[in-house]
């Protein structure tokens, strides 16, 4: 069964400090690689894409990783924001179809 | 970026009671629209999958008769959940896809809390 496993968990971290969630996946064939933001009763927000041949994306103060070798990607946030409190999701999409595999998320917390 | 809009945000009703909620692509031509259903601190879980003007394939576990999907334009699908009660009590988020299959990316609605009494 196709996975997508992040880590951690969650996370507290204090505002402008910087921080890496990570996502590991077993999907396969692979397609691409998304992490999206979530805030509290909001619907996911994209914030990277990735193809197998990309190793680095960004998008303002996020960069998103890829090892497509080792089937890892993390996300870096530089000098977070307590508006950056939210849940990052991993999400990975294989060759067939439009399925998408979730991971559970990383739940944010910054404080001040 | 591409605009998924979903209606209504929260919802409340009675046990036994349907309730309808709209997703609807603002700028772009979606063929194929998805319906998610997302519990507290846990991952969105795929319910079903619709294309424009043809039935839409469910999830296993997730009951056709209870969760009635139309997809009958380019740019609208609906769900309704029918005789609702309070274990349908969730968080529903729909995705639609753009049409040029090099640009498969799937865009979020703001999802729709449903609470069922």
């Amino acid at each position: 069964k196709n996975q997508v496993e992040q880590s951690p968990q969650s996370l507290i971290i204090l505002e402008g400090k910087n921080c890496t969630l990570q996502c590991n996946y077993t999907v396969s064939p692979f397609s691409n690689l998304r992490w999206y933001k979530q805030d509290t009763g909001r619907g996911p927000v994209s914030l990277t894409i990735m193809t197998f041949s990309e190793n680095t994306k960004s998008n303002g103060r996020y960069t998103a990783t890829l090892d497509a070798d080792t089937k890892q990607s993390s996300l870096h946030i530089t000098a977070s924001q307590l508006s950056d409190s939210a849940s990052y999701i991993c999400v990975v999409r294989g060759n067939s179809g439009y399925a998408l595999n979730f991971g559970k998320g990383t739940s944010l917390l910054v404080t001040p | 970026g591409a605009v998924v809009s979903q209606h209504p945000s929260w919802v409340i009703c009675k046990s036994g009671t349907s309730v309808k909620i709209e997703c609807r692509s603002l700028d772009f031509q979606a063929t194929t629209m998805f319906w998610y259903r997302q519990f507290p601190k846990q991952s969105l879980m795929l319910m079903a999958t619709s294309n424009e003007g043809s039935k839409a394939t469910y999830e296993q576990g997730v009951e056709k008769d209870k969760f009635l999907i139309n997809h009958a334009s380019l740019t609208l699908s609906t769900l309704t959940v029918t005789s609702a009660h309070p274990e349908d009590s969730s968080f529903y988020i729909c995705s639609a896809s753009e049409m040029t299959v090099a640009k498969n990316i799937q865009y979020f609605g703001a999802g729709t809390r449903l609470s069922v009494l």
